[in-house]
């Protein structure tokens, strides 16, 4: 059983389109988020949510949208794609925010906008 | 500049190697420091933490922060093929709702 799941794997899309990737977790963690890793690995957050409220919006586009159903989902909206939203976006839960560092990974949706 | 510092490599090193992977940082805010291993086409996962300065061992992995010189290291004994992977290193500081750091990833490939 997947304790960190994403869906889609890989997704290949034209710019100006709109798209969504989806993200469960079946740990019971109360915290969920959203990193991007750029070509070159690098790793940087995007959004977190704590039992369904957003908590964390880094500096993002608001083309990109989180929406958290309940605190077992978070899922991410990008309007309008761009050629620079290409990249690996995971997703991650923790028991909670303050667990600092002990986040579970999903394997990460490769999205390429072509 | 960046917050975390790390040698993107690749490192390439033969089997039963010392490794030794490090980061830099300039956050003295940050208490809470983190490896992650990524294999390839996988998510990062946590492999050693360490809270404030000292030592951490756990098996074949040893991970060391000195605080002082903002500086972490982390040490992998007899290294193995299955090790090869790219190892993260991440920091947090208190009340920052989870908010991890990543340096920019290690490549490390162990050679049989």
């Amino acid at each position: 059983d997947t304790a960190v799941s994403q869906t889609p794997k890989y997704l290949v899309t034209q710019m100006g389109n709109d798209k969504s990737i989806k993200c469960e977790q079946n740990l019971g963690h109360d915290t969920m988020y959203w990193y991007k890793q750029d070509s070159k690995k690098f790793l940087k957050i995007m959004f977190s949510y704590n039992n369904k409220e957003l908590i964390i919006n880094e500096t993002v586009p608001n083309r990109f949208s989180p929406k958290s159903p309940d605190k077992a989902h978070l899922n991410l909206h990008i309007n309008s794609l761009e050629l620079g939203d290409s990249a690996v976006y995971f997703c991650a839960s923790s028991q909670d925010p303050g667990a600092q560092g002990w986040m579970t990974f999903g394997s990460g949706t490769r999205l390429t906008v072509v | 500049q960046k917050e975390v510092e790390q040698d993107p490599g690749p490192l390439s090193v033969p089997e039963g190697a010392i490794v030794s992977l490090n980061c830099t940082y300039s956050n003295s805010a940050f208490q809470y420091f983190m490896w992650y291993r990524q294999y390839s086409r996988k998510g990062p996962e946590l492999l050693m933490y360490t809270y404030s300065s000292g030592n951490k061992e756990d098996g074949r992995f040893t991970a060391q922060v000195d605080k002082s010189s903002k500086y972490i290291s982390l040490f992998i004994r007899d290294s193995q093929p299955s090790d090869s992977a790219t190892y993260l290193c991440a920091m947090s500081s208190y009340n920052q709702g989870g908010k991890l750091i990543f340096g920019q990833g290690t490549e490390l490939s162990v050679k049989p």
